[in-house]
């Protein structure tokens, strides 16, 4: 099977850092996706993580170590319209052609 | 380019009536679709799934049907809706790329029973 914590939810503030954490569990790793959605609206693509590191995408960073499963989503220079949900999820198994997703972490992003 | 559309945006019904939500991809062929369901304040449930035509996956046992008649079109249905299938539905589509199975989602139903 397979299990995703990420924290319900968070506050920042404008202008800041924040780091929202998710570890998983799965059968065989093939990979992990950040989406972020707001409030009413679908989900979008944020990252994509299969090897360890950080990957780097503007404001944007994305952290794997598979071997902790664990990653991060790291967002610098907050701003208002950062206030979403970021969503953690990852193929059940090697070669699953699903996503299981996180609950999502709440970011609320303050003046 | 690709583009998923889902109708209708808001769909108010009352308990026993029944339901077609209906959700088509364009400029992409033999797509994987999906189906989900995110009930308020909780986290996205994969309800169906589906690798081509008439091939439908269930993954939680509910009231509700899928179908899919055409390959990029992909359909939502239940013949008597509960209180509990009250939420955002959002239709997806993914094409492997590699090593990446992408997902993009619709702009979804928002479905409150009555």
């Amino acid at each position: 099977g397979q299990n995703i914590d990420q924290p319900t939810e968070m506050t920042a503030t404008e202008g800041a850092i924040v780091q929202i954490n998710c570890t998983y569990q799965t059968s065989g790793f093939n990979g992990l996706f950040w989406y972020q959605q707001h409030a009413g609206e679908a989900p979008t693509f944020l990252s994509y993580n299969v090897l360890d590191g950080l990957e780097e995408k503007g404001r944007f960073s994305s952290f794997l170590s598979r071997s902790k499963g664990y990653s991060y989503l790291l967002l610098k220079e907050l701003q208002m319209k950062d206030s979403a949900s970021y969503l953690c999820a990852v193929p059940p198994n090697f070669g699953n052609e699903k996503l299981t997703f996180g609950t999502g972490t709440r970011l609320t992003i303050i003046p | 380019s690709q583009t998923i559309h889902q109708w209708p945006a808001t769909l108010v019904q009352p308990v026993g009536s029944p339901l077609s939500l209906e959700c088509t991809v364009e400029g992409t062929s033999n797509p994987n679709l999906y189906w989900y369901r995110q009930a308020a304040g909780r986290g996205l449930q994969l309800l169906f799934y589906s690798v081509g035509i008439g091939q439908i996956s269930s993954e939680v046992p509910q009231n509700l049907s899928a179908s899919r008649p055409q390959d990029r079109q992909f359909i939502l249905s239940s013949k008597k809706l509960l209180l509990s299938d009250s939420g955002f539905y959002l239709c997806a589509w993914s094409v492997r790329r590699g090593r990446i199975n992408e997902q993009f989602f619709g702009p979804g139903t928002r479905l409150t029973v009555l």
